[in-house]
């Protein structure tokens, strides 16, 4: 069975440091997998396809196979960063996993 | 165009109360499905759709049925509403096939249910 794994219940870091926020995940299949992110009791928002290989505010996440992990990294974090980070992953037809989030405090 | 509409935004039940939260799309989109959001938890699925008449269950199914007339509508039933039920809603859409899913998903802006 799928499942999408975010050790990471909170990560706090300070404005301008690195952050990197870790999603590992268990498929049989090849996987196709997003990033979404919620601001604060707003609706889920795409972040990251796996596939177009595209960079958003900043954000990037690179698939490895080997590893299976698909971590998002961003090399300085902002304040308005801030906000609920989840990895999904696409199983079956259509259906997407998700994994329990990671809140991002980026203070000051 | 609207997207995603969730209705109503927030309610409060009764325990053994019934009540319909609806979901609307107008992209199109052959794909919906429901998921609640519970802390620590994450988003887990209750039931989903690829079409009009079908649908079929998802992780957290107990407590909730729904039914797909239309291309547009998803509502999700309450039947006998329950503390445990006390969550986030969120309905979201997509396409299939040759255009998804592989463009994500489209959120709803939630349904807050609180049971008492």
């Amino acid at each position: 069975a799928q499942r999408v794994t975010q050790p990471e219940k909170l990560l706090s870091v300070f404005k301008g440091a690195p952050v990197e926020l870790k999603c590992n995940y268990s498929y049989s299949g090849s996987p196709e997998l997003f990033w979404y992110v919620q601001y604060s009791r707003q609706r889920l928002q795409l972040l990251l396809r796996h596939i177009s290989r595209e960079s958003i505010k900043g954000f990037t996440a690179d698939l490895n196979k080997g590893e299976t992990s698909f971590h998002l990294k961003k090399p300085f974090a902002q304040e308005e960063d801030s906000a609920m980070y989840y990895c999904a992953l696409i199983s079956g037809y259509s259906t997407l996993t998700f994994g329990k989030g990671t809140m991002l405090l980026v203070s000051p | 165009n609207a997207g995603v509409t969730q209705t109503p935004k927030f309610q409060v039940l009764k325990t053994g109360q019934s009540m319909t939260l609806q979901c609307a799309q107008d992209m199109n989109h052959e794909y919906m499905s429901w998921y609640r959001q519970d802390p620590g938890m994450g988003l887990r699925l209750i039931h989903y759709s690829v079409g009009a008449g079908i649908t079929d269950q998802g992780e957290v199914p107990n407590g909730y049925n729904v039914s797909r007339s239309t291309t547009e509508d998803f509502p999700l039933r309450l039947l006998s509403a329950a503390p445990s039920q006390t969550s986030v809603y969120f309905c979201a859409s997509s396409p299939v096939g040759d255009r998804g899913p592989f463009f994500g998903y489209t959120f709803g802006s939630g349904t807050r249910l609180t049971v008492v």
